[in-house]
């Protein structure tokens, strides 16, 4: 069974611009989480959603919003970036009917650099 | 709100020593438990995972036990590899939410 994939892997943005990033979950699961890997903060919960809603959200600004479409792929959007949100983004997708918590399988992610 | 603190790194051994990694954690209620493992360029990997207090949790010769009395989670091998030097993160979620809380990660340097 193929894992999760983050597309892109990495990524180069000028501040003030806004990005997409990518995620395509494991087949059959329905849950896909976004986390914010940086130095100094570590490791932050963005969101989760479930069946293409958000089910549960992090303590980001507004300007990161994500999204699920009906085949549980999932993208996330930063807007009007800044040189903080130079990171690596995770994603992790897991069955996660309800209930929980269930084991998440993480892609490689995607590192955005913004200058 | 809840959180975790782990040992600062790095942490320096040599091959088929022994391995412990300190692992506390702060929540209301009775969370799940995991650790996981994060190699160089890669994402994070569940290395093992406890539901409730006293489960053992194991995976590849490492090992944790859930000690609520304690609030921790410690990680052990008893004999560690080259191939081991990673990143191991400790971490949290509540029961029914698959937001993970994570520490701050333990970076361990195995040297032949």
């Amino acid at each position: 069974k193929a894992g999760v994939t983050q597309t892109p892997r990495y990524l180069i943005k000028t501040r003030g611009q806004q990005v997409t990033l990518s995620c395509s979950p494991i087949s059959g699961h329905r849950s896909v989480s976004w986390y914010q890997q940086t130095p100094g903060q570590g490791l932050q919960f963005l969101f989760e959603y479930f069946s293409e809603t958000q089910r549960n959200k992090g303590n980001f600004p507004g300007r990161f919003s994500g999204r699920q479409f009906s085949n549980s792929r999932s993208e996330m959007n930063v807007s009007t970036l800044e040189l903080g949100d130079s990171a690596l983004y995770l994603c992790a997708s897991s069955l996660a009917p309800a209930g929980g918590p269930y084991e998440q399988y993480f892609g490689p992610g995607t590192r955005l650099t913004v200058t | 709100g809840n959180s975790v603190t782990q040992m600062e790194g790095p942490v320096t051994l040599s091959e088929e020593a022994f391995l412990t990694i300190n692992c506390t954690y702060t929540a209301t209620g009775y969370p799940s438990l995991f650790w996981y493992v994060q190699y160089p360029g890669e994402g994070l990997q569940l290395l093992l995972k406890a539901t409730k207090a006293d489960d053992k949790g194991s995976n590849k010769g490492f090992e944790a036990t859930y000690r609520k009395e304690t609030t921790s989670f410690h990680l052990e091998k008893g004999s560690v590899q080259v191939s081991d030097s990673a990143v191991y993160f400790c971490a949290l979620s509540d029961p029914g939410f698959q937001k993970l809380v994570f520490g701050t990660g333990t970076r361990l340097l195995v040297s032949p």
